[in-house]
């Protein structure tokens, strides 16, 4: 069985500070992590994803996440963040189950980004 | 690539009446797609899983008679919400996933904001 446990709910920073959204999963098999954000009324988009590579995942808008097994970990980081970061932030498991992979998602993180 | 269009982006109808909201894979073929509904302030939930050419394997708890999906090719499922009361009103989501790669990588439709008058 796989789980995954977003830390906080909301984040707030000061645009041009770091960011760091935390994850924490649980999986029997090596599993697939997945970022996604969504913007208001918008679908997800893939920010970066870990399918058993490299462990630091480079992704899109300057995001980045590593994987790390011993503390089943998987945060997402920014150096700097910018107001157009404003979004809902969502960490997804993603186990094989009989050919297919199931994927479970965190709550979400609502990050929040002050001038 | 991996482009999944989803349409209406919002819809507005009476109750009692019935929506379809339509969900193609634009640049891949999916044999499988996900419908979920998301509450406001909420993660997605996962209503249904649709197979292309057999019927759609519904979570816990969805009325299968009420949303009714259909996957009848590689690039289009539809979610029909049948007679329609306001308490369905919420945000559906599709996502498909490419074929054979990408363990387990989801793209997601824009959604339909759903509301029942």
């Amino acid at each position: 069985a796989q789980s995954v446990t977003q830390l906080d709910s909301h984040v707030s920073v000061s645009e041009g500070t770091p960011v760091l959204l935390r994850c924490n999963y649980s999986s029997s098999y090596s599993p697939s992590l997945f970022w996604y954000v969504q913007h208001p009324n918008k679908g997800l988009q893939l920010l970066l994803k870990y399918t058993s590579a490299a462990t630091l995942v480079k992704g899109i808008n300057g995001f980045e996440a590593e994987f790390k097994k011993s503390e089943t970990s998987f945060h997402l980081t920014k150096p700097s963040a910018h107001m157009s970061d404003a979004a809902e932030y969502f960490c997804v498991v993603s186990e094989e189950a009989g050919g297919s992979y199931i994927p479970t998602f965190g709550r979400g993180t609502s990050l929040i980004v002050h001038p | 690539g991996a482009v999944v269009s989803q349409h209406p982006s919002r819809v507005i109808c009476k109750s009692g009446t019935s929506v379809k909201i339509e969900c193609r894979s634009l640049d891949f073929q999916a044999t499988t797609m996900f419908w979920y509904r998301q509450f406001p302030k909420k993660s997605l939930m996962l209503m249904a899983t649709s197979n292309e050419g057999s019927k759609a394997t519904y979570e816990q708890g969805v009325e299968k008679d009420k949303f009714l999906i259909n996957h009848a090719s590689l690039t289009l499922s539809t979610l029909t919400v049948t007679s329609a009361h306001p308490e369905d009103s919420s945000f559906y989501i599709c996502s498909a996933r490419v074929s054979g790669t990408g363990r387990g990588t989801l793209h997601f439709g824009n959604g339909t904001r759903l509301t029942v008058t």
